[in-house]
């Protein structure tokens, strides 16, 4: 597609289960990012990709927080356990080397 | 550590006003700077971006001009529509190959008629 694609757009879940959030990079962008967009706490960095290894996962909260890129393309940022400080907005961004990162729309998680 | 701070707002303008958001940066080495936008509803958007030192990014009527001896990246506009109306971040990229963004606490911006 032409831009960076998140899914779902939004989810609700109860508290200690287990969600998967999804991101579509642009094409042939090398480097992937998850950022979290919260109250009180800004846009916060929680991992980067490039190619399908994470060299930097140092914003990821907690062992619960975990994220896989698989081809190249596609990641999963994956939240076990989910606890009600893990309501945000979680974003995604893509980027060739060196270059801007472009950000998807966003997966808004509430946790109950 | 790098960071980035801004006028948090909110600011409130009337239409044809003169925008001035401040942004100011700490980083070492040569970041690039940004201005990112964020539309009610909407995700974010680059909106300009300055690479290196006295650059200036320009869009959409916008301009930052990167100033490596304070340190700033002011966001102006020289006449606001309401459709600006908008919640506004700087922020930086270390120049490396690949690196986080790390932002500010965004300024959001109401333009009344």
């Amino acid at each position: 597609g032409a831009g960076v694609s998140q899914s779902p757009s939004n989810k609700v879940t109860e508290k200690g289960k287990d969600v998967e959030l999804r991101c579509d990079p642009i094409s042939g962008h090398t480097a992937l990012y998850w950022y979290r967009q919260s109250l009180g706490q800004g846009l916060e960095f929680l991992i980067y990709f490039q190619g399908n290894s994470a060299p930097d996962k140092s914003g990821l909260p907690s062992d619960r927080f975990s994220a896989e890129r698989t081809g190249g393309s596609v990641s999963t940022l994956t939240i076990q356990r989910t606890q009600q400080e893990d309501s945000a907005v979680y974003l995604c961004a893509s980027s060739l080397f060196q270059d801007t990162q472009y950000f998807g729309p966003g997966t808004r998680l509430t946790v109950l | 550590g790098d960071s980035v701070t801004q006028m948090e707002g909110p600011v409130t303008l009337s239409e044809e006003a003169f925008l001035t958001i401040n942004c100011t940066y700490t980083a070492t080495g040569y970041p690039s700077l940004f201005w990112y936008v964020q539309y009610p509803g909407e995700g974010l958007q680059l909106l300009l971006k300055a690479t290196k030192a006295d650059d200036k990014g320009s869009n959409k009527g916008f301009e930052a001009t990167y100033r490596k001896e304070t340190t700033s990246f002011h966001l102006e506009k020289g006449s606001v529509q309401v459709s600006d109306s908008a919640v506004y971040f700087c922020a930086l990229r270390r120049g490396t190959s690949y690196d986080k963004v790390i932002f500010g606490p965004g300024t959001s911006l109401s333009v009344i008629p």
